[in-house]
């Protein structure tokens, strides 16, 4: 298995501001996932995020309002720009561990955007 | 038609009941099948893959049935602590995972 840490736990930000989720592995993996789920809905895979270059994102999510860094197998960074209060949600990092074909998820991220 | 579909529930149960729930799926090539259980306010886990010959595991048993594109979670003697969400889950055999919408299900004393 995997241990997942992503910071900060919970936030409340002001419309108009960014914010950066960080995503901390205990051990290197090969894939690293960035999902959403807003209140009542399943998850939502924004994106893909590749070490050492682009991340590939899935349909209705653009790099300029959730830029995401991945420098090392270990670490990944979400930053949620621009935010408004429909960015209100949880944002989960998930990653696959290739022994298992495993999903783990961090305890996710819970912005609300006032 | 929805990739992954769930009633959504909920779903009260007394204690020790038995309890299922179903999933269809729309994309027949998929090849991997799990449910995942969620917490409220928590983080989704893992509860169990869904092999072709279904696979139990205590309490637990997961069926996939590909003719007619729906996998099953059966819960026996259900637990206070069964009271959770339940997200199907299912994959082409690569990621990104698709995930159903979630049935809640509320054991009562």
């Amino acid at each position: 298995s995997a241990v997942i840490s992503q910071k900060p736990s919970r936030d409340i930000c002001q419309r108009g501001t960014s914010l950066t989720i960080q995503c901390q592995v205990d051990s290197q993996v090969t894939m690293m996932f960035w999902y959403r789920q807003q209140p009542g809905q399943s998850l939502t895979l924004i994106a893909t995020a590749n070490q050492g270059s682009e991340a590939t994102y899935e349909s209705g999510f653009v790099i300029d309002k959730f830029p995401i860094s991945r420098p090392n197998l270990t670490f990944s960074t979400l930053t949620v720009s621009n935010m408004s209060p429909e960015d209100s949600s949880i944002y989960l990092c998930s990653v696959e561990t290739a022994e298992e074909n495993t999903i783990y998820f961090g305890e996710g991220s819970w912005l609300t955007v006032v | 038609r929805k990739e992954v579909e769930q009633d959504p529930g909920p779903f009260n149960v007394p204690e020790g009941a038995t309890v299922a729930f179903n999933c269809t799926y729309s994309n027949s090539a998929s090849q991997s099948f799990f449910w995942y259980r969620q917490d409220c306010r928590k983080e989704p886990k893992l509860l169990m893959s869904v092999y072709s010959s279904g696979n139990e595991d205590g309490r637990f048993t997961a069926q996939l049935n590909r003719a007619s594109q729906y996998i099953s979670l059966l819960i026996r003697d259900s637990k206070l602590s069964d009271s959770a969400t339940y997200l199907c889950v299912v994959t082409p055999g690569y990621t990104p995972l698709v995930f159903g919408k979630g049935t809640r299900l509320s054991v009562i004393a």
